[in-house]
């Protein structure tokens, strides 16, 4: 229950497309979701966040989707450039003070010039 | 800016050999995490410190232990290291609070086990 599944593994996208990498989730506590990027050679860093009182979060070309009755939530990248090339990791926290993310196996994201 | 400093980028061991791994940060952040990373298997949570001395087994705390006597500063420690405990291992910090608050994460330490 404590899992955060994602899909895909990996995933090869032209630049310029949309790059999709879904989440799903059992634990109907957990009420805070955020995607983190990795680069090769570098830690994750904090992408974008979302808390499930609302059902969308833009910035800039990045959004997340989330679906709660489904208990599922998405990554989109819009025109999709070669410097987006990395690891994307969703994760999933509760409240209660311990800061403790749940993350996803990852998505290995290639954007082709 | 917010920096996590880990004291190694490689690392090569031998088997049966104790192995230190530091992380420093300079943000005054409560938490501390050490997780590992393999391929295939994403971020995997070891051990969390809340507070100093505090620590919080994760999900995979077997053949590990962990430090914190200062607020700034979380050792792992593999007492006795084998082969199969050759991985990426990544440390992150993060604000306390009632959730939500990002963890920020050093560049990682290769660590090969011989």
């Amino acid at each position: 229950q404590q899992q955060v599944k994602q899909s895909p593994q990996s995933l090869i996208v032209q630049k310029g497309g949309i790059s999709i990498i879904n989440c799903a989730y059992e634990n109907t506590a957990f009420d805070y979701f955020p995607w983190y990027q990795q680069f090769p050679g570098k830690g994750p860093a904090l992408l974008i966040a979302i808390r499930p009182d609302v059902s969308e979060k833009k910035e800039g070309r990045f959004t997340i989707s989330f679906n709660k009755s489904a208990k599922q939530f998405s990554l989109h990248i819009m025109d999709s450039q070669p410097g987006d090339s990395a690891t994307y990791f969703c994760a999933a926290s509760t409240q209660g003070g311990s800061e403790k993310l749940v993350f996803g196996k990852g998505t290995k994201l290639t954007v082709n010039p | 800016d917010v920096k996590v400093t880990q004291s190694s980028r490689y690392l090569v061991k031998r088997t049966g050999e104790k192995v230190f791994l530091e992380c420093v940060q300079d943000m005054d952040h409560e938490n501390m995490f050490w997780y590992r990373q393999d391929p295939g298997l994403g971020l995997r949570l070891i051990y969390f410190s809340y507070d100093v001395k505090m620590k919080e087994k994760g999900d995979i705390p077997e053949g590990y232990s962990v430090s914190r006597e200062k607020k700034e500063r979380f050792s792992l420690i593999l007492e006795s290291a084998s082969t199969n405990q050759t991985s990426m291992y990544l440390c992150a910090s993060s604000f306390s609070g009632t959730g939500g608050y990002e963890q920020y994460f050093g560049p990682g330490t290769r660590l090969t086990v011989t």
